[in-house]
């Protein structure tokens, strides 16, 4: 079966850096998104991952490992307005998007 | 702002109630879906429209009924709900639905509890 994989929460301090696993089983694989939702409001695009390595966008960046079947979203210098749920969703052979139930990370002064 | 407007935010109905969800996009898209999100569950994909045709039902029990009629606007008519389909109704859209992988945007939700 198809299946991702990520905490359900997590615990960082403002400032510091934090990494949100997620791995993911798919019947194929065109790649991985990430998204973020602040409490009562909708998801939002952060990246876009199909090749290995590393993208960078300003404090976030987003890594994926084909062969391992894994991704992380890595948040630099965090602020309290970081604080939300960030959700991976893989994206199989049909381009069906396969969601994770989402990581909620609360930053704390 | 997203692009995609959803109302209302919020809706209590009784399980004999009938209600609509409406949802529009303002950003030229031809893919609009419904997904169901729970309390520390994945999102549930329940409809797809691609280009107004419904392209996916994914096991939804008759009593949510989409309607599509035009690529901007999305609804959902809800009949005689159960306790359990309480939960945050999510709209989105994508530039097409298929053989690339494309982002979808989200509107903010309905929260729907059913008493």
């Amino acid at each position: 079966g198809q299946n991702i994989d990520q905490p359900t929460e997590m615990t960082a301090t403002e400032g510091a850096i934090v990494q949100i696993n997620c791995t993911y089983q798919t019947s194929g694989f065109n790649g991985l998104f990430w998204y973020q939702q602040h409490a009562g409001e909708a998801p939002t695009f952060l990246s876009y991952n199909v090749l290995d390595g590393l993208e960078e966008k300003g404090r976030f960046s987003s890594f994926l490992s084909r062969s391992k079947g894994y991704s992380y979203l890595l948040l630099k210098e965090l602020q309290m307005k970081d604080s939300a749920s960030y959700l991976c969703a893989g994206i199989d052979s049909n381009y069906q998007l396969i969601w994770g139930a989402g990581t909620k990370l609360i930053i704390k002064p | 702002e997203t692009g995609v407007t959803q109302t209302p935010r919020h809706l209590v109905m009784g399980m004999t109630n009938k209600k609509s969800l409406k949802c529009e996009q303002h950003l030229g898209h031809n893919a609009m879906y419904w997904y169901k999100q729970s309390a520390k569950k994945p999102l549930e994909l329940m409809f797809v429209y691609n280009f107004k045709e419904q392209t996916e039902n994914n096991s939804v029990p008759s009593r949510f009924s989409p309607e599509c009629p035009n690529s901007s606007h999305l609804f959902l008519h809800l009949h005689t709900l159960q306790p359990e389909d309480s939960a945050l109704y999510l709209c989105a859209s994508s530039q097409d639905r298929g053989t690339v992988a494309l982002p979808q945007h989200f509107g903010d939700g309905t929260r729907l509890s059913i008493l």
